[in-house]
């Protein structure tokens, strides 16, 4: 089955303590991509990947790292979690981007203490 | 960078009564818009998109329209239903740019 695999779904951390999120696909897509959505914001693109080894910055990078050493896996890392990062985020991805189907995973619920 | 705006930010309609969505965007280089779903604790899904070189696309109930000149963009979604009760995004792209600029949604909410 084609799918997007968030882990963990939730998580409840303290200020500090450095944490990664994990997202892989199945599909073989180029495009990879972390979203964090906030009530009144929408969907906010934190970091996105072309390709292996391709990473650029979305709208909010700030606080966040991420890599893609396999073209299957793109994990979010929090080096330093704060409060304001408290939110729910989104892994994507897609064979490309303007042309093609953006498939979320299922969501991953931080919150931040 | 690209801003969208969505509105309205909710929207309640009765059954059977059709419902519009509207999304504005600042940069007049993107020229792709989809419209992704989501309901409550659930992950967004693609309902439909529409590229520049198009002014309407539809599938069944739901349409989009797309006025290049004046950079706005908006989903019809026709005949409602209480399961279409959902948050809806807009979204725009560009070739080239890489990123996928989101609006902040709408809560649309169908009465039986």
């Amino acid at each position: 089955e084609a799918q997007v695999t968030q882990n963990p779904r939730y998580l409840i951390t303290v200020t500090g303590k450095k944490l990664t999120v994990t997202c892989s696909q199945n599909m073989n897509h180029e495009y990879m991509s972390w979203y964090r959505q906030d009530p009144g914001l929408g969907l906010r693109q934190i970091y996105y990947s072309m390709n292996v080894e391709v990473t650029d910055k979305g709208d909010v990078p700030e606080g966040y790292k991420v890599s893609r050493k396999e073209k299957r896996n793109f994990p979010l890392i929090l080096e330093s979690p704060s409060p304001n990062q408290t939110s729910l985020y989104f892994c994507a991805s897609s064979l490309g981007l303007a042309k093609n189907i953006q498939y979320f995973g299922a969501g991953t619920r931080l919150s931040v203490l | 960078g690209e801003n969208v705006e969505q509105h309205p930010s909710t929207l309640s309609v009765q059954e059977g009564d059709s419902a519009v969505i509207k999304c504005t965007y600042s940069d007049s280089a993107s020229n792709y818009f989809p419209w992704y779903k989501q309901e409550l604790g659930k992950r967004p899904q693609l309902i439909i998109d529409i590229r520049s070189n198009v002014g309407e696309k539809k599938d069944q109930r739901i349409a989009v329209t797309l006025n290049k000149t004046a950079k706005h963009f908006s989903l019809h979604i026709t005949e409602t239903q209480p399961e279409d009760s959902a948050v809806y995004f807009c979204a725009a792209s560009q070739t080239g740019r890489r990123a996928l600029t989101f609006g902040s949604g709408t809560r649309l909410q169908v009465q039986p």
